[in-house]
């Protein structure tokens, strides 16, 4: 029973290709987040959506764009792909309130 | 803003022996989760302990326990009888209680365990 999956597992693409991540929880959470994970390992968050209604827009650029389409799902839209888009991207899920997130298990993309 | 510093990129720990993983936050404040989560190399990020910053009493889970001092904005994972599945990334997290619950990261410890 996979609480929080995502798709792809991998993406390998051409600069200035437009790309998707999809994220799904089934827990019941009311939120979602994106965060990235650069070649050091650091982690960040870019976005979080609240039943469906985004509550944390970091600094990210504009090539980025999430939708949530119900409370259970999160897709994470890059258009424009650039090399330094290359990291980890993890989606997570939590009950707000509650504290705990619990990840994806994360999308390796690589931009060429 | 808050922040997480670990200050241990690495450590590295005998096999059966215990380890003391550090890290600090700053924060103005006074209700907040901390929480240390676990990367191994198949890079799925896995919950270790979470500890309530109102709750004076130290979180411990098995093997794993924390030293939480509130004043002096620690907190420290302790891996007792460490074992070569502990391997990993270990990192602190901080959420604030209320709001935009994200978690702000430190930058992780490498732990290596010694056979």
């Amino acid at each position: 029973d996979t609480a929080v999956s995502q798709t792809p597992k991998y993406l390998v693409t051409q600069m200035g290709n437009d790309k998707s991540i999809k994220c799904e929880q089934n827990l019941g959470h009311d939120t979602m987040y994106w965060y990235k994970q650069d070649s050091k390992k650091f982690l960040k968050i870019m976005f979080s959506y609240n039943n469906k209604e985004l509550i944390i827009n970091e600094t990210v650029p504009n090539r980025f764009s999430p939708k949530s389409p119900d409370k259970a799902h999160l897709n994470l839209h890059i258009n424009s792909l650039e090399l330094g888009d290359s990291a980890v991207y993890f989606c997570a899920s939590s009950q707000r309130g509650r504290g705990t997130q619990y990840f994806g298990p994360g999308t390796r993309l690589l931009v060429l | 803003a808050q922040t997480v510093t670990q200050s241990q990129p690495e450590m590295s720990v005998q096999e059966a022996e215990t380890v003391t993983l550090s890290c600090t936050y700053d924060t103005s404040e006074s209700d907040y989760y901390l929480f240390w989560y676990k990367q191994p190399p198949s890079r799925q990020m896995i919950l270790v302990i979470r500890q309530e910053a109102y709750k004076q009493q130290n979180a411990t889970e098995n093997r794993f326990s924390v030293n939480f001092q509130k004043a002096a904005k620690s907190f420290s994972l302790k891996i007792s009888d460490s074992q070569l599945g502990d391997a990993a990334m270990y990192f602190c997290a901080y959420a604030t209680n209320f709001g935009n619950e994200k978690l702000t990261f430190g930058t992780g410890t490498r732990l290596t365990i010694i056979p």
